[in-house]
């Protein structure tokens, strides 16, 4: 148990709709990071945040959106969805967000399928 | 462009064989590399840290090795199990100006066979 939880585990929509993933990172974590895994693909950086406040940005589409609140636990927002969305997203945490170790905690993933 | 490639992309062993995975960056500045374990619909979880002035780093039945001259990193498992199962990517750091990004290789995918 890595310490980050995301919720929902599975979720299945249909094209066009919006969804919402959690992520609750390790305790004491400040960074979050989001990522998205397509079938038999890489992980693919999405973006992160560092103590509410955005840090990076990766290939993250414009239909996409997240945040990280003032307890830490940050949303991923996904709309105007298409098939091709459908993926694995990670969430990942880590303590610090400037000079570190790259050593990042994710949780299990939440499995989107939008049909 | 920093980039992480990963070699073979796919690998199938026999239970109790040896394998080595390839990782090649070009990712400047350095500042570490990591091996992590994706067990398949998990998260990743890291196998081991390599800084600049490693060059051996052992973790049980896994030893990666880094070569920061060629920019080469393999990751050795030795008399692999069934559970070793899994992807494994290969993650470089940069790191500097209150800030790090990593970037991820695509991952080798192993399967051990009984």
């Amino acid at each position: 148990d890595s310490g980050v939880t995301q919720t929902p585990k599975h979720l299945i929509t249909a094209t066009g709709q919006r969804v919402t993933l959690r992520c609750s990172p390790r305790s004491g974590d400040l960074s979050v990071y989001w990522y998205q895994q397509s079938l038999d693909q890489g992980l693919q950086f999405l973006i992160q945040y560092y103590n509410g406040e955005e840090r990076a940005k990766g290939n993250i589409l414009e239909r996409f959106s997240a945040q990280q609140f003032p307890d830490l636990h940050s949303e991923l927002n996904l709309s105007s969805l298409e098939l091709g969305d459908s993926a694995l997203y990670f969430c990942a945490s880590s303590v610090e967000g400037g000079r570190g170790t790259g050593e990042l905690f994710f949780g299990e993933g939440s499995r989107l399928t939008v049909l | 462009k920093n980039q992480v490639e990963q070699s073979p992309q796919s690998l199938i062993i026999l239970e109790g064989k040896n394998c080595t995975l390839q990782c090649n960056y070009t990712v400047s500045p350095f500042s570490n590399l990591r091996w992590y374990k994706q067990d398949t619909g998990r998260g990743p979880v890291s196998l081991t840290i390599m800084t600049f002035s490693e060059n051996t780093k052992s973790n049980g039945r896994y030893t990666a090795t880094l070569d920061a001259d060629t920019k080469q990193s393999s990751l050795h498992i030795t008399a692999s199990q069934l559970s070793d199962s899994a992807s494994y990517i290969c993650v470089v750091i940069t790191s500097g100006a209150g800030s790090y990004q990593l970037t991820f290789g695509k991952g080798t995918k192993l399967s051990v066979i009984p």
